[in-house]
């Protein structure tokens, strides 16, 4: 079965600050990675995702990850955070159940960027 | 744009009652699926649904059963509500293929007293 580790539960940085959130997976197979972002009252929306080619994937807002096959990582990084980015943070893997497709999350990370 | 629509945002029932969760959506998405979150837990699949009338058990499905009868709607019922269900239930859909993101509704946070 597939897991997810989210290495930081909490977060709290500066405005202007670089950010990268660690996220490892296990799984076996082919996988397609996923963050999702929570903003406070809202519901979780895409930031970005992985399926295949470039390693480097961009997402909105500025946000990027890169998939790093040899050691499970999908990392989420931005070079300087706003105060905007405040949410809680979800890496997620997705894999073959069944007749269908589950998404495993990992328990999240909660950002707090300070002005 | 996608609409995934949970029947509410907030419910309070008594512990034993039996609790329905209805969640539709209108993108004629193939898969369904119920979670819950949980502070310090993140999301957790409770069941999801790739077809009318198919379904298949999540991480965490004790306690729980699901419906599905037609294709945009996707129920959750809570057979007989436990103090220990309180939470925050989200639906979200999407496509068949593995590639395709998951769509999120606003969740309903339930209270079981």
């Amino acid at each position: 079965a597939q897991s997810v580790s989210q290495h930081n539960h909490h977060v709290i940085l500066s405005e202007a600050a670089s950010l990268e959130l660690g996220c490892n997976y296990s799984y076996g197979g082919t996988v397609n990675l996923f963050w999702y972002v929570q903003y406070p009252g809202q519901h979780l929306q895409l930031l970005l995702k992985y399926f295949s080619g470039d390693p480097l994937v961009k997402g909105i807002k500025g946000f990027e990850a890169e998939f790093i096959k040899s050691k499970f990582s999908f990392n989420l990084r931005k070079p300087s955070v706003q105060w905007s980015d405040t949410a809680e943070y979800f890496c997620a893997v997705n894999a073959r159940s069944g007749g269908g497709n589950k998404l495993t999350f990992g328990t999240g990370t909660q950002l707090k960027v300070e002005l | 744009d996608v609409k995934v629509t949970q029947s509410s945002r907030y419910l309070v029932k008594r512990t034993g009652e039996k609790v329905f969760l209805e969640c539709v959506q209108d993108m004629d998405h193939e898969n369904m699926f119920w979670y819950r979150q949980d502070p310090g837990l993140g999301l957790r699949l409770i069941y999801f649904s790739y077809d009318v009338k198919m379904k298949e058990k999540g991480d965490i499905p004790e306690g729980y059963s699901v419906s599905r009868e037609k294709k945009e709607r996707f129920s959750l019922i809570l057979e007989s509500a436990s103090t220990n269900q309180t939470s925050m239930y989200l639906c979200a859909s999407s496509f068949i293929f593995q590639d395709q993101p998951q769509h999120f509704g606003d969740g309903t946070r339930l209270s079981i007293l």
